[in-house]
């Protein structure tokens, strides 16, 4: 099966500043990239995705990148508000493992005010 | 707003007990999912269903049991509950494939004492 690695695993920044999570998977036949934003209390929601026909998607001060050669992928927010405070997992599903997407062990980013 | 409607929200027995959860969503998606999110907010796939049938079942105790009548209702029932078990379960739904948006309940948190 996936297994999806994730780093770091907290993550404290100053607001305005950007916030950088990396993951890697081992499936390379994974093609579908998403990204989940978790508040305290709440059920975790997409907030971007990419596919393998991508190298780089941006929507909102949310940027990810895809490397699949090195089978790595990125989240980058720009300009954090204290806001973007929560669990942030990745996750990689790939379509001949359809109906299943594997998450990454999650980041907690903290922006301070 | 909400779509995928979880019951109850929470839940305390005691170990050995038999508990039920259940799932509805509103979206008209054919695949549900249950994951498991424990104390350290891994989240971790359990079943998924595609037009009521199981598609994905990962290791899990076979204690767990999911049952779905519909693509529109998937339950999940734990006989004789362990100290393990205590977590959030995450009820999803998507559309077919492994490369589609999941949409999440609320979850059920688990605890047994």
């Amino acid at each position: 099966g996936e297994q999806v690695e994730q780093l770091p695993s907290i993550l404290r920044v100053q607001e305005g500043s950007s916030a950088s999570i990396n993951c890697t998977y081992e499936n390379s036949a994974s093609n579908y990239f998403p990204w989940y934003k978790q508040e305290p209390g709440e059920n975790p929601k997409l907030i971007i995705d990419i596919r393998s026909n991508m190298e780089r998607k941006q929507t909102q001060g949310l940027i990810v990148l895809l490397d699949k050669k090195a089978k790595r992928f990125s989240l980058h927010i720009t300009d954090t508000q204290p806001g973007d405070s929560a669990m942030y997992f990745c996750a990689a599903s790939a379509s001949n493992m359809g109906y299943k997407l594997t998450f990454g062990t999650g980041t907690s980013l903290l922006v301070d005010p | 707003e909400t779509a995928v409607f979880q019951t109850p929200n929470y839940h305390v027995t005691q170990v050995g007990n038999e508990v039920s959860f259940n799932c509805k969503q509103t979206l008209g998606h054919d695949t549900m999912y249950w994951y498991k999110q424990d104390s350290k907010k891994l989240l971790k796939i359990m079943f998924s269903y595609n037009n009521k049938q199981l598609i994905v079942n990962e290791t899990v105790p076979r204690r767990f049991s999911p049952q779905s009548s519909d693509k529109a209702h998937l339950n999940l029932r734990i006989k004789s509950v362990e100290p393990e078990d205590s977590a959030v379960y995450l009820c999803a739904s998507s559309f077919t494939g492994g490369s589609e948006r999941l949409f999440f309940g609320h979850g059920t948190k688990l605890s047994v004492l």
